[in-house]
């Protein structure tokens, strides 16, 4: 049973347009999400972050939105760059003790020239 | 500074030989993590320590893996009577608390044969 969802496997956009990369979590009292991106071979690197007292949280050209309501949020990339082309993984803060992260399948970004 | 570092980068190994993964976190991080991830899907929580004790370890799938952190910094996990089903590449993390963003290492590919 899937905590935290990223619907989409795979998105393709042309470089200069936005990125929307999605995800849904389960449990409402999940109260700190992020952002990972992950190239080939590499370990994950935190891109950000956003606390539940936030909607939103903005560096540079990444912006992530938090929806409580529909336990939705989503990562904005704008304008999108052929280095950006990676899988992104959401991930939310399982806490009650253990700071473990759960995260999403991750959605494979592919930004053209 | 020094990011996470994990060694081997690779192992390669035949069922039901013994495998240890060693994991040198961010220096003055408390926490550390290891995770599981295998293809396709998300990194999977396995272990936690915080200090040199293991804070939670409801992510370890059976006993035939375990993980120690003696002083507090360097960690191994170590896994008994390997099966193929424990191919995956193992990430580790390390953080700060109370800042909870984790920083990942590249990951050890262990692939079973």
């Amino acid at each position: 049973d899937q905590q935290v969802k990223q619907n989409s496997p795979s998105l393709s956009v042309q470089e200069g347009r936005i990125s929307i990369l999605n995800c849904d979590y389960t449990n409402s009292m999940f109260d700190y999400f992020l952002w990972y991106k992950k190239y080939p071979a590499e370990g994950p690197t935190f891109l950000i972050s956003i606390s539940s007292i936030k909607d939103k949280n903005e560096d540079g050209r990444f912006t992530v939105f938090l929806n409580k309501s529909a336990k939705h949020l989503s990562l904005h990339i704008v304008p999108s760059q052929p280095g950006d082309s990676a899988v992104y993984f959401c991930a939310v803060l399982s806490q009650g003790g253990s700071e473990k992260l759960v995260f999403g399948k991750g959605t494979k970004l592919t930004v053209n020239p | 500074g020094a990011g996470v570092s994990q060694t081997p980068s690779n192992k390669v190994t035949e069922k039901g030989k013994y495998v240890e993964l060693r994991c040198d976190p961010i220096s003055g991080h408390t926490a550390l993590y290891w995770y599981r991830q295998s293809l396709g899907q998300g990194p999977e929580f396995l272990i936690y320590f915080q200090g040199t004790g293991a804070a939670d370890d409801s992510g370890l799938p059976n006993d035939r893996f375990f993980a120690v952190r003696p002083e507090g910094s360097v960690s191994t996990l170590k896994i008994q009577r390997t099966e193929r089903g424990d191919s995956a590449v193992y990430l580790c993390a390390s953080s700060s608390p109370p800042v909870s963003t984790q920083y990942f290492g590249p990951g050890t590919r262990l692939t079973v044969l």
